[in-house]
């Protein structure tokens, strides 16, 4: 497609539960961004990928929390062992380039019972 | 780390108006970039700017680069319903440009 596609729109878990969500970036895209967004609140930024490989995990609020990408397309966001304070938007953007301008989608809403 | 403030928080304008928001960190950003966000969307890139003092329009859309580098403007002219939603302002934490700090928003609203 045309821009971000982020799957699924929504998921409602229950806590401790796994979930996995996924980023299909613009076509051509290199760089891939995962950030998170509480109610009401700006945007956290998580991590990014160059190609394959994600250089700063830093951002990761846990080691709960994980991320892979494949083929220098696909990106999947796993939470293990969800808790009540994961529930969120998380986005995903990417950009041609490392440090060009950022491409959202509309973000997989989260939300942990 | 660094934080972007912005003001107003929020907005209740009227059709026709124009309206300015401002975005002040408390560090120089060399890029600054205007997101605005819909319910239930993504932010979507409004305006990129790059260099000190640059200004920028897209549309009635007008942003400017603070010549301090800590501070960036956006105006919109004559605004119409669909411009409202959150505004974020937005630059990169750091020197590779891969991480964004976003601001906490302007909502802006428009009474009929």
């Amino acid at each position: 497609g045309a821009g971000v596609s982020q799957s699924p729109s929504n998921k409602v878990t229950e806590k401790g539960k796994d979930v996995e969500l996924r980023c299909d970036p613009i076509s051509g895209h290199t760089a891939l961004y995962w950030y998170r967004q509480s109610l009401g609140q700006g945007l956290e930024f998580l991590i990014y990928f160059q190609g394959n490989s994600a250089p700063d995990k830093s951002g990761l609020p846990s080691d709960r929390f994980s991320a892979e990408r494949t083929g220098g397309s696909v990106s999947t966001l796993t939470i293990q062992r969800t808790q009540q304070e994961d529930s969120a938007v998380y986005l995903c953007a990417s950009s041609r380039l490392v440090g060009q301008p950022q491409h959202f989608g509309d973000g997989t809403r989260l939300s942990i019972l | 780390g660094q934080q972007l403030n912005q003001s107003p928080q929020s907005m209740f304008i009227q059709e026709g108006e124009d309206v300015s928001m401002n975005c002040t960190s408390s560090s120089i950003f060399n890029t600054w970039l205007w997101y605005k966000q819909d319910p239930g969307e993504g932010p979507v890139l409004l305006i990129a700017l790059y260099k000190a003092g640059e200004l920028t329009s897209n549309g009635r859309l007008t942003a400017q680069f603070g010549i301090t580098r800590k501070d960036s403007f956006l105006n919109i002219s004559a605004s119409i319903p669909s411009d409202v939603g959150i505004y974020f302002c937005a630059g990169p934490t750091n020197f590779g440009n891969e991480k964004l700090t976003f601001g906490t928003g302007t909502r802006l609203t428009i009474i009929p």
